[in-house]
């Protein structure tokens, strides 16, 4: 089974400033034979479900704004905000969809500071 | 616009059963894979169960296999989970959820939810 462990726990970030979440996979969650990571990302705000940001590690879903972006390899993944604004405020979850049992991060809890 | 709406949620004692539904709509349900996903209060996200669109296919997190099965009705574009031998560690909000595509694909569209609760 895939082990997902994301850090920090949680973090508080300044408005306007750059938000860093990571992600690490205990096996690679990249196929070879077309070179995609099977890895997710979610943001999930109180009282709501998760909602898609990213999709293949680095893909943003139709309607995300661009400061947010994914990236890494292999094992090793990073979610970007680029400029915190207020409602950036939720949890954050990381998910690999490359062998069952899919599984999730246990989540990053972003705060404004 | 794509919906998903789930039902059947509720209080059952230890050791009962519950049938979850989710009626789907706003695209062509029997062309991708559909999951359930849980969330226990104040607790993570936990994938549940995962069924292939023609159905033919089906998926379980060990903490459920035997007891929990899913199912779905591509005529009337429904997914299921019947869930047997409840414990009280099947208190959660219980999401139906989309798939981007009909096998390893990102969770693209999640229901409200539908709440279980397992007590005496």
């Amino acid at each position: 089974d895939i082990v997902m462990t994301q850090s920090p726990d949680s973090l508080a970030v300044s408005l306007g400033e750059r938000a860093t979440i990571n992600c690490k996979s205990s096996q690679s969650v990249l196929y070879s034979s077309n070179n995609k990571n099977y890895l997710g990302w979610y943001q999930q705000k109180p009282g709501q479900p998760p909602k898609l940001l990213i999709y293949w590690a680095s893909t943003r879903e139709s309607g995300v704004p661009d400061r947010f972006s994914g990236s890494g390899s292999g094992t090793e993944f990073t979610l970007t905000i680029s400029s915190l604004q207020a409602e950036d405020v939720a949890l954050y979850y990381c998910h690999q969809y490359y062998s069952t049992p899919y599984s999730f991060g246990q989540g990053t809890k972003l705060e404004i500071k | 616009e794509v919906q998903l709406v789930e039902s059947g949620g509720g209080l059952v004692q230890p050791g009962g059963s519950l049938r979850l539904s989710c009626a789907a709509s706003g695209f062509t349900f029997s062309s991708y894979a559909m999951t359930w996903v849980r969330q226990p209060p104040g607790k993570g996200l936990e994938w549940v169960s995962s069924i292939r669109g023609s159905g033919t296919s089906t998926f379980y997190a060990d903490s459920v296999k035997g007891r929990f099965t899913i199912s779905r009705d591509n005529s009337k574009n429904t997914l299921y989970l019947q869930m047997n031998s409840l414990s009280a560690e099947d208190t959660a909000l219980y999401y139906c959820v989309k798939e981007d595509g009909d096998y390893w694909s990102a969770f693209d569209y999640w229901g409200q939810g539908t709440l279980v609760s397992v007590s005496s």
